[in-house]
């Protein structure tokens, strides 16, 4: 069965850091494309960042661009998102998301950890 | 960027009737368009890709159309766990991959 658990979320004040992790079962996270995505709270959804099958290719969001950075770890089967410089714009619930094989879309979702941004 | 744009916002229909809701690009995105679900406090959740095909599992009350700039996603009975909140998704030009803001249906 395939999972995928965020956790790391919390409080954080406006300048701080965070590291979001996403921990999957049922497949080989290399094996996949991923991406991170948010959702302010009432909003719409928000496409965070991207990282390829052998992170060759990462892209993100011109709104976190130079603060945030994706990763894989893959002994730890984990995706990860280092959050730095945070604003108050960031607070959301953050959602790491499988693209299907061959297509982009996303096929599978964490249940999301809620990242709140505020002094 | 390509923008999407849902419509309507908000659409109230009764239980056993049709929805049509729709989502247009700025630009063409061929058939590179995905349609979710999400209800409250929950994941979002694939129902359309390539414009008109129903992921795994999706009942076939579901359906998708539409080309180039112009989507349908219709929902021809509705059921009472279909009142959610609806996204298109543009996976054509990217990064970044762009939601529409998203249509609320509601039972009237």
């Amino acid at each position: 069965e395939v999972q995928l658990v965020e956790s790391g979320g919390g409080l954080v004040q406006p300048g701080g850091s965070l590291r979001l992790s996403c921990a999957v079962s049922g497949f080989t996270v290399t094996t996949y494309r991923m991406s991170w995505v948010r959702q302010a709270p009432g909003k719409g959804l928000e496409w965070v960042s991207y990282i390829s099958y052998s992170s060759n290719t990462i892209d993100y969001a011109d709104s976190v661009k130079g603060r945030f950075t994706i990763s894989i770890d893959n002994a730890k089967n984990s995706l990860y998102l280092q959050m730095n410089s945070l604003r108050a714009e960031d607070t959301a619930v953050y959602y790491c998301a499988r693209h299907s094989v061959n297509v982009l879309p996303f096929d599978y979702w964490g249940q999301g950890t809620l990242v709140t941004v505020s002094s | 960027e390509i923008v999407m744009t849902q419509s309507p916002v908000t659409l109230s229909v009764s239980p056993g009737e049709r929805a049509t809701l729709s989502c247009r690009a700025s630009q063409s995105v061929s058939s590179n368009l995905a349609w979710y679900q999400q209800k409250p406090g929950q994941a979002p959740r694939l129902l359309i890709y390539g414009a008109s095909t129903r992921a795994t599992g999706i009942p076939a009350r579901f359906s998708g159309s539409g080309s180039g700039t112009e989507f349908t996603l219709t929902i021809s009975s509705l059921r009472s766990e279909d009142f959610a909140v609806y996204y298109c998704q543009q996976y054509n030009n990217w990064p970044p991959i762009t939601f529409g803001q998203g249509t609320r249906l509601e039972i009237k």
